[in-house]
């Protein structure tokens, strides 16, 4: 079955440093995309970054890069140069073609909380 | 920018009230979802709509109903509010999916306690 697992309930960065937040997936279907979305403590879900699954380089955004390791099934958010306003709640999330085909619908994990800390 | 707006932010329902949770989104998305978050469980899929008047269960579709009468436009309803409701409800919209990027755009949520 379809899953997305996230280790790491909360963690601590200092300011300007960069940090890693974990995600792993399983799936069977070659054709998949994966998400990062950032919830600040306001509550709304905010599109951080995307990769696909035939996609030959990592995704990057600004201070936001995407380590996908297709082999490992590992898909880790990498945040530089952290800034106070980054502490929020990362989900990891994946849509399979199979599983979400023309509904795009998604899978998420349980979240990090990311702290940044002066 | 693109906007998807929940009615209200906080709500305290009593058991047994039926409750209206409305959602709407202005970017013409044939896709809407909803959503419930808690605490170690993440988001989990409690119905979704992949055009007006179509709706699909998710992965905990129990206890409510959905309702799209209109494209941008999608209800939640609990017909007979519990206490194990309480939680934050998230709608989502988006484009269909297949292999493109069709990102889901969110709501700012809705806080829901049954008391």
């Amino acid at each position: 079955a379809q899953k997305i697992t996230q280790t790491q309930p909360g963690m601590f960065v200092q300011e300007k440093e960069a940090v890693t937040l974990d995600c792993t997936y399983d799936t069977s279907d070659p054709s998949y995309g994966l998400f990062w979305y950032k919830q600040p403590s306001s509550g709304e879900m905010i599109f951080l970054i995307y990769q696909g699954s035939y996609d030959q380089q990592n995704a990057t955004e600004g201070r936001y890069s995407l380590n996908f390791q297709k082999a490992r099934k590992s898909a880790n958010l990498v945040i530089s140069a952290s800034q106070l306003g980054d502490s929020a709640m990362y989900f990891c999330a994946m849509r399979e073609a199979g599983y979400g085909g023309a509904t795009n619908k998604l899978i998420f994990g349980t979240g990090t909380l990311l702290a940044v800390q002066p | 920018d693109v906007k998807v707006t929940q009615s209200s932010r906080y709500l305290v329902k009593r058991t047994g009230e039926k409750v209206f949770l409305e959602c709407v989104q202005d970017m013409d998305h044939e896709n809407m979802f909803w959503y419930r978050q808690d605490p170690g469980l993440g988001l989990r899929l409690i119905y979704f709509s992949y055009d007006v008047k179509m709706k699909e269960k998710g992965d905990i579709p129990e206890g409510y109903s959905v309702s799209r009468e209109k494209k941008e436009r999608f209800s939640l309803i609990l017909e007979s509010a519990s206490t194990n409701q309480t939680s934050m409800y998230l709608c989502a919209s988006s484009s269909p999916g297949g292999l493109a990027k069709n990102i889901q755009y969110f709501g700012a949520g809705t806080r829901l306690s049954v008391l």
